[in-house]
């Protein structure tokens, strides 16, 4: 079946300076959409960026991240973190079409310092 | 920014208690999917509902859980039978059938605490 690694555990970055959060994936498939949630604090997970196009930079709140098939990753990256960046970052990944359910992976607790 | 509805927000059952949560999806939307997060670890999937038929579905839930969805603004997750491993947020989400994202979107979730 489908599999995702991602960077897991505690992430501590201070504020201002960059992050990135790596993502690697398996599947059978090919036609396959790739996504990133966070989940603050007693929230739902939110949609953060979604991809399903090789080699194309996905943006949106000054996350970014770029899928590379010929690597199997989506690593997610920010230039300059600020405090509110605080959350939960999931890396998933689901067949294109609805009814496809997200296989996530561990998780990532992102902590900005000031 | 949609709105998926789970009630209630926290349910504490003893072992062996049967256990019941809702979710109402968001308008419009034919496909609702539920997961279960431990300790704000990996979400992992549970059961789908299209069109308020079961199509996919883990052996878990097949052996301890039930799952339906009455009508389209109206689906429940139940444990039949309580066990401290089923402590654990559990997620709703419903997507659109059709269009080019099929985002997700995600209720608060219900906080199951078995004593």
């Amino acid at each position: 079946g489908d599999s995702v690694t991602q960077t897991e555990g505690l992430v501590t970055v201070t504020e201002g300076l960059p992050v990135m959060l790596n993502c690697t994936y398996q599947t059978a498939y090919s036609d396959v959409a790739f996504f990133w949630y966070v989940q603050y604090l007693n929230e739902a997970p939110k949609l953060l960026l979604r991809s399903s196009t090789d080699n194309k930079r996905t943006e949106h709140q000054g996350f970014h991240a770029t899928l590379h098939k010929s690597s199997s990753s989506f690593h997610l990256q920010k230039s300059s973190v600020q405090l509110s960046d605080s959350a939960l970052y999931y890396c998933a990944l689901s067949q294109q079409g609805t009814g496809s359910k997200l296989s996530f992976g561990k998780g990532a607790k992102l902590t900005v310092s000031p | 920014d949609a709105a998926v509805t789970q009630k209630p927000r926290y349910l504490i059952k003893m072992k062996g208690q049967e256990a019941e949560m809702k979710c109402i999806p968001e308008k419009g939307h034919t496909a609702v999917f539920w997961y279960q997060q431990k300790q704000s670890k990996e979400l992992k999937f549970l059961i789908y509902f299209q069109n308020q038929q079961p199509l996919d579905q883990i052996d878990m839930v097949k052996e301890r859980f039930s799952a339906v969805c009455p009508s389209s603004s109206l689906c429940s997750l139940g444990i039949r039978t309580c066990e401290a491993e089923d402590s654990a947020l559990y997620l709703c989400s419903s997507s659109q059938f059709g269009g080019d994202s099929y985002e997700q979107y995600f209720g608060p979730g219900t906080r199951l605490t078995v004593l």
